[in-house]
């Protein structure tokens, strides 16, 4: 079955320095979002990319942070910046038509020290 | 604003015995969509199952179940013959019916089952 890769699985990163969290969708599909986590808590959605631009982007989502499709493979989240309360599990996903639900990749957890 | 609410942060139920998860939500929308998704403690999110607010019929998924109120705003998951394997967080989850909406989650129920 497809599965949406995400790397790396975890991630260790001093406060203030960048990072880029990466995610390879399923092939076919044309819909791609980022959430996160924070531990213990909901998950919250970050920002959905649709042919090639971005379609919708949370209060979360502020200037810090940046996606990119730079191959037309590869879905990228960098954050500029990362600050303490960055720490928090990412979830890239992606869907063919989003009403069918999404597939989540296995997430990768970010800890700013 | 759609928001989702799960008022049972914690369950538990015996092996083989069958549990009910709650969640309500709140929107003007007409169109939509409701999902619930399992996350292990891998923390894996896993769709387990998905109801199109048009349709009357519950969806059924084997062992998984939902009993979709729409005008009481309510979607809840019945889990038949719980298995060790469903211990889990479970979240109800909202979208607006247009494509490539974002999801909405509520808060999350940690489901136990005990042997």
């Amino acid at each position: 079955e497809p599965e949406v890769t995400q790397t790396p699985s975890h991630q260790v990163t001093q406060m203030g320095q960048e990072v880029i969290l990466r995610c390879v969708p399923i092939s076919n599909h044309l819909y791609f979002y980022w959430y996160r986590q924070i531990l213990g808590q909901k998950v919250e959605f970050l920002v959905s990319f649709y042919n090639n631009e971005i379609s919708e982007k949370s209060e979360i989502f502020d200037d810090q942070f940046s996606v990119e499709r730079p191959d037309g493979s590869n879905f990228t989240l960098k954050i500029r910046s990362t600050k303490l309360e960055d720490s928090a599990m990412y979830f890239c996903a992606s869907t063919v038509q989003g009403n069918y639900g999404y597939t989540f990749g296995s997430g990768t957890r970010l800890t700013v020290v | 604003a759609q928001t989702v609410t799960q008022s049972q942060p914690e369950m538990s139920v015996q092996e083989a015995e069958t549990v009910t998860l709650s969640c309500t939500y709140d929107t003007s929308e007409n169109n939509y969509y409701l999902f619930w998704y399992k996350q292990p403690p891998s923390r894996q999110m896993i769709l387990v199952i998905r109801q199109e607010a048009y349709k009357q019929q519950n969806a059924t998924e084997n062992r998984f179940s939902v009993n979709f109120q729409k005008a009481a705003k309510s979607f809840s998951l019945k889990i038949s013959d719980s298995q060790l394997g469903d211990t889990a967080m479970y979240f109800c989850a909202f979208m607006k019916g247009e494509y490539g909406n974002k999801l909405v989650f509520g808060a999350g129920t940690i489901l136990r089952v005990k042997s």
